[in-house]
């Protein structure tokens, strides 16, 4: 069974710009979670979807959005780019019934 | 944000050696996760625990739920070169009001380096 592939691996963006992130979670899996991977910070919980539903949303501010489509595969937008976003963005899958979730290979965005 | 208290930071080891590390919390966790991560990878799943006192191995590596639910540890024997990376535990917690849905609190991960 293929694994959770996210899209694109590499992204360098300006301040100010949009970007959107795409994961394509495990066959069968509903559910994605997204994280955010910082030196400082670590990883850090930014949303979660099931069957098209935000059902939980960590801290962060409003620029962080996200959707998910009916095949599940799920993807993230970060608007009005700043320096500090500059992160490794990893999604993660999980089947419906179980808390283990299984991670991308993360998109590392770099904002100048 | 909140995190797991994990240590040690760092680990400095001859191959052939045992290591273990260990999180711990001040909350109640209903699943503990370890993970291995190399630089610029996402994590890859290591061991998944679900009940308390649970102890799990995978080759290796052996992980125990705490009975208190508020701490896990892993345990890696007879250490190799490619174990060499960063290694993260994970919790998820459960609520009544579902606002852990997805979730999981992570802490700040154990650097171990293997010495040939």
């Amino acid at each position: 069974k293929a694994g959770v592939t996210q899209t694109p691996r590499y992204l360098i963006k300006t301040r100010g710009q949009q970007v959107t992130l795409s994961c394509s979670p495990i066959s069968g899996h509903r559910s994605v979670s997204w994280y955010q991977q910082t030196p400082g910070q670590g990883l850090q919980f930014l949303f979660e979807y099931f069957s098209e539903t935000q059902r939980n949303k960590g801290n962060f501010p409003g620029r962080f959005s996200g959707r998910q489509f009916s095949n599940s595969r799920s993807e993230m937008n970060v608007s009005t780019l700043e320096l500090g976003d500059s992160a490794l963005y990893l999604c993660a899958s999980r089947a419906g019934y179980t808390d283990t979730q299984y991670f991308g290979p993360g998109t590392r965005l770099t904002v100048l | 944000g909140q995190q797991l208290n994990q240590s040690p930071q760092s680990m400095f080891i001859q191959e052939g050696e045992d290591v273990s590390m260990n999180c711990t919390s001040s909350s109640i966790f209903n699943t503990w996760l370890w993970y291995k991560q190399d630089p610029g990878e996402g994590p890859v799943l290591l061991i998944a625990l679900y009940k308390a006192g649970e102890l799990t191995s995978n080759g290796r590596l052996t992980a125990q739920f705490g009975i208190t639910r508020k701490d896990s540890f892993l345990n890696i024997s007879a250490s190799i070169p490619s174990d060499v990376g960063i290694y993260f535990c994970a919790g998820q917690r459960n609520n009544a009001g579902g606002t852990s849905y997805g979730k999981l609190t992570f802490g700040q991960g154990t650097i171990l380096t293997v010495h040939p």
